[in-house]
């Protein structure tokens, strides 16, 4: 089992903020590392796959960063927008394949 | 393209009995893996199925199996079950097993056990 650590568990920002959150994971045979947006009622759905230390990717307002050598990866949202909120997940994949999850970041945006 | 169905949507059992959950995903797609969602914990793997084989089992009992069909359709079943089965229960598929692969989530079905 491997140990995956998202933090905060919560956050609450005002709508036009911009924030920030961590995952953290083992950096021993690294294999992928997921970031997931799961909004209540609906489907996990899939917004980040990095695979290389240094990886930086984007998808319009949000964007994450890996460090593969730490054990670390970097979700980013610039100017939160009350439709942002959502628990954001990440999970690691190892050289067994499994994907592990941390149990996420539930981040509220206040209008 | 119709996303990852996960049938039936809620469910209601009452311990000792067994239940089977079913996952029908994107069409193209030949891995399927399932999730344990519980309030408090993070996604727990259950099985991942490649091509009609169990690529990757989690730390779960015995009284969890499942398989896959050859059109990829896949299965969970809980055999004897216990209060603390009660939780959300996600299916994901992707297209291989390709690390980079991205899952994607069907709807979950949702298990109580009373």
């Amino acid at each position: 089992i491997l140990n995956v650590e998202q933090s905060p568990q919560s956050l609450h920002v005002q709508e036009g903020d911009s924030t920030n959150f961590t995952c953290s994971f083992p950096s021993s045979n690294f294999y992928a590392l997921h970031w997931y947006r799961w909004e209540t009622a609906k489907s996990p759905e899939a917004l980040f796959v990095m695979t290389l230390n240094g990886d930086e990717k984007k998808k319009g307002r949000i964007s994450a960063t890996l460090n593969t050598k730490e054990g670390y990866s970097y979700l980013y949202i610039k100017g939160s927008q009350p439709e942002d909120s959502a628990t954001y997940l990440c999970a690691c994949r190892t050289g067994a394949n499994n994907l592990f999850f941390g149990t996420g970041t539930r981040l509220t945006v206040i209008p | 393209k119709a996303g990852v169905t996960q049938t039936p949507r809620y469910l209601i059992k009452t311990r000792g009995q067994q239940v089977t959950l079913s996952c029908s995903p994107i069409s193209g797609h030949r891995s399927v893996s399932w999730y344990q969602q519980t309030p408090g914990q993070g996604l727990q793997f259950l099985f991942e199925y490649f091509s009609e084989t169990q690529r990757n089992k989690g730390n779960f009992p015995g009284r969890f199996s499942g398989r896959q069909f050859s059109n990829s359709r896949s299965e969970m079943n809980v055999s004897t079950l216990e209060l603390g089965d009660s939780a959300l229960y996600l299916c994901a598929s992707s297209r291989d097993r390709a690390t980079n692969e991205k899952l994607f989530f069907g709807s979950g079905t949702q298990l109580s056990v009373l």
